[in-house]
């Protein structure tokens, strides 16, 4: 299958700071790719969906400002938490579909290995 | 209400056994339906798609039922292997949207 990479997979940051994380797709281009958060024991929730070439589309609660997201590339999406704070402490994880997997896969996302947040 | 709701466990049998795991969702206009695996600090990963007619891929079979908005794992002779949390995921397309909703998980533990 599909595979997607995610750098860091971990960070520790002071509070105040700002974290990027990258998501690639490594062996497809993704003109789509999602960014989730998993707070311990809770289910992944949907942050944004990142567009290739266009502004991300948030999910209501989700502070656009806060959460920064660029596709500049069909392969590359990144996510920056701006100031972040303790509260922001948590599993990041990003996805991606492969459009060229056929109908089969349309809906179907391949996971990134996910980046643990953890701001003191 | 959640969008998807699951039982979450956690379920603790045996080696050997059958454990069957259920889920319901909100939304009628939810179109496709997984069940996903992710152990402890990683990635969810595709267990299998969920089919209407009921499909089956080795030890695991999955159900739905549109009319009762509800899905459904089984998985036979339980491995030690097995031991992860199951997630139902529902991909709901409409108003421009496209994504997967997550349920919470139901925990499994296979113990020997």
């Amino acid at each position: 299958g599909a595979v997607v990479s995610q750098h860091p997979s971990w960070v520790i940051c002071k509070s105040g700071t700002s974290v990027k994380i990258e998501c690639r797709s490594l062996d497809f281009q993704a003109t789509t790719m999602f960014w989730y958060r998993q707070f311990p024991k809770q289910s992944l929730m949907l942050m944004a969906t990142s567009n290739e070439g266009s502004k991300a589309t948030y999910e209501q609660g989700v502070e656009k400002d806060k959460f920064l997201i660029n596709h500049a590339s069909l392969t590359l999406s990144t996510l920056t938490v701006t100031s972040a704070h303790p509260e922001d402490s948590s599993f990041y994880i990003c996805s991606a579909r492969d459009p060229a997997g056929g109908p089969s896969s349309y809906n179907e996302q391949f996971f990134g290995p996910g980046t643990r947040l953890t701001v003191l | 209400r959640k969008e998807v709701e699951q039982d979450p466990g956690p379920f603790n049998v045996p080696e050997g056994a059958t454990v069957a795991f259920n889920c319901t969702y909100s939304n009628s206009a939810s179109q496709s339906f997984f069940w996903y695996r992710q152990d402890c600090r990683k990635e969810p990963k595709l267990l299998m798609s969920v089919y209407s007619s009921g499909n089956e891929d080795g030890r695991f079979t999955a159900q739905l039922n549109r009319a009762s908005q509800y899905i459904s794992l089984l998985i036979r002779d339980s491995k030690l292997s097995d031991s992860a949390t199951y997630l139902c995921v529902v991909n709901y397309r409409g108003g421009g949207y496209n994504k997967l909703i997550f349920g919470a998980g139901t925990r499994l533990a296979v113990h020997p």
